[in-house]
């Protein structure tokens, strides 16, 4: 079975960082492309970054870029995203998604002043 | 970037009728290999999103067969074809043709009457 788990968010101020986990289990994770998609309180959703199945690649939605970094361990099959120089509007429940096929169940990020 | 756009944004459905959601994209979503990447995820009260559809018409394993996706080019459709309690949610279409980014519709909130 597929286990996606999320994990790092919190309250942090503007300005801040956090580094977000997602642990993988239930399938070979090192085969497989994998996303982050975030969802702001009570809005849809927004694709925020992917990286294929080897880390070579990578690519960012324009709001996060220069400022937010994936990344991922296929040794611990984990998923990282790095939050630097947050502000207000990244607010919002952060996914992990597997070829956006499977999603985790998401781990809340607040930015407050 | 592909604007998605759903219609409708709110869609009352008396329980065991059918119910349909529009999907169109800013472009043409066929891929220079034949395949057109649209799919379809639910997003039930309180839950993470769930991939119901990929490439216009394959439904995920689990997905009852009363969903269906339809459509080419740039307009698609969901369809319900007899609405059931569990159904209750947030649907959206997103195109994964035209990346980066991945973009999704605005959503469309199924409720029943």
């Amino acid at each position: 079975e597929v286990q996606l788990a999320e994990s790092g968010g919190g309250l942090v101020q503007t300005g801040g960082s956090l580094r977000l986990s997602c642990a993988a289990s239930g399938f070979t994770f090192s085969n497989y492309w994998m996303y982050w998609v975030r969802q702001a309180p009570g809005k849809g959703l927004v694709w925020v970054s992917h990286i294929n199945s080897d880390g070579s690649s990578t690519s960012y939605a324009d709001s996060v870029k220069g400022r937010f970094t994936i990344s991922r361990d296929n040794a611990k099959n984990t998923l990282y995203l790095q939050m630097n120089s947050l502000r207000a509007e990244d607010t919002a429940v952060y996914y992990c998604a597997k070829s956006l096929e499977y999603w985790g169940q998401g781990t809340l990020v607040t930015v407050s002043s | 970037d592909v604007v998605m756009t759903q219609s409708p944004l709110s869609l009352p459905v008396t329980l065991g009728q059918p119910a349909s959601i529009s999907c169109k994209s800013s472009q043409s979503l066929v891929y220079s290999d034949g395949n057109t990447y649209l799919s379809w995820f639910q997003q039930r009260p309180g839950q993470s999103p769930r991939r119901l559809i990929y490439k216009v018409s394959n439904r995920d394993s689990g997905v009852p067969d009363r969903f269906s996706g339809s459509g080419s080019g740039t307009d698609f459709t969901l369809k319900i074809s007899r609405v059931e309690a569990e159904d209750v949610g947030v649907y959206y279409c997103m195109q994964g043709t035209h990346w980066p980014p991945w973009t999704f519709g605005q959503g469309t909130k199924v409720e029943i009457k």
